[in-house]
């Protein structure tokens, strides 16, 4: 029973870089979610989706993208890396509006 | 915006004693409540959650009690173990563009 995987789990990227954080959920859920995460900051959304061709901006979207062809399928595209890049990132998803979300294993993303 | 508020850590405690990880919630009307654990090198996983007010949430040895006249939600333990050290996530919401994490609580339990 997999949940939520992402890959890779570690990155060093120069400054400028573009890379693709993947995330696949094995659990037919709907919604999925990107949340990147900074020391003693908490949680902060990036980008969501409601399902396969739906995605919207969240707290945080400047400097990525996404896209969701399939329902298990949430890439997380950084274009031109910047320093203020360099978090944890986060996939998560749920199955509705009020339950409790699965978070994959994250990646350590640092900008050089 | 929404805002959710928790007690600094990081919380030092010795095996066996009580745990209580207050957290407070500024959301309106009656937003679903979860607590979330972080075990070091690993994703958030959901503890417990409520839905509504006066429900209490429980999963292993651990309990809150949605209470909308105070909006808060604290985390308890009667008797905490070594295993239980971890940051401990309050949030609130469940839509899919209004949950609202705070910044953590780093617990540690020393034999």
């Amino acid at each position: 029973n997999a949940g939520v995987t992402q890959t890779p789990k570690f990155r060093i990227l120069k400054i400028g870089q573009s890379m693709t954080l993947q995330c696949t959920q094995d659990m037919n859920h709907n919604y999925m979610y990107w949340y990147r995460q900074d020391p003693g900051m908490g949680l902060k959304l990036i980008y969501y989706s409601v399902g396969a061709g739906i995605t919207d901006k969240g707290e945080v979207p400047n400097g990525y993208n996404v896209s969701r062809s399939t329902t298990e399928d949430f890439p997380l595209r950084l274009e031109l890396a910047a320093p203020s890049q360099t978090s944890v990132y986060f996939c998560a998803s749920s199955a509705d509006r009020v339950g409790g979300y699965t978070f994959g294993s994250g990646t350590r993303l640092t900008v050089v | 915006g929404n805002s959710v508020t928790q007690m600094e850590g990081p919380v030092t405690l010795s095996e066996e004693a009580f745990l209580t990880i207050n957290c407070t919630y500024t959301a309106t009307g009656y937003p679903s409540l979860f607590w979330y654990v972080q075990y070091p090198g690993e994703g958030l996983q959901l503890l417990l959650k409520a839905t509504k007010a006066d429900d209490k949430g429980s999963n292993k040895g651990f309990e809150a009690t949605y209470r909308k006249e105070t909006t808060s939600f604290h985390l308890e333990k009667g008797s905490v173990q070594v295993s239980d050290s971890a940051v401990y996530f309050c949030a609130e919401g469940g839509g899919y563009q209004k949950v609202t994490f705070g910044t953590g609580t780093k617990l540690q339990v020393i034999p």
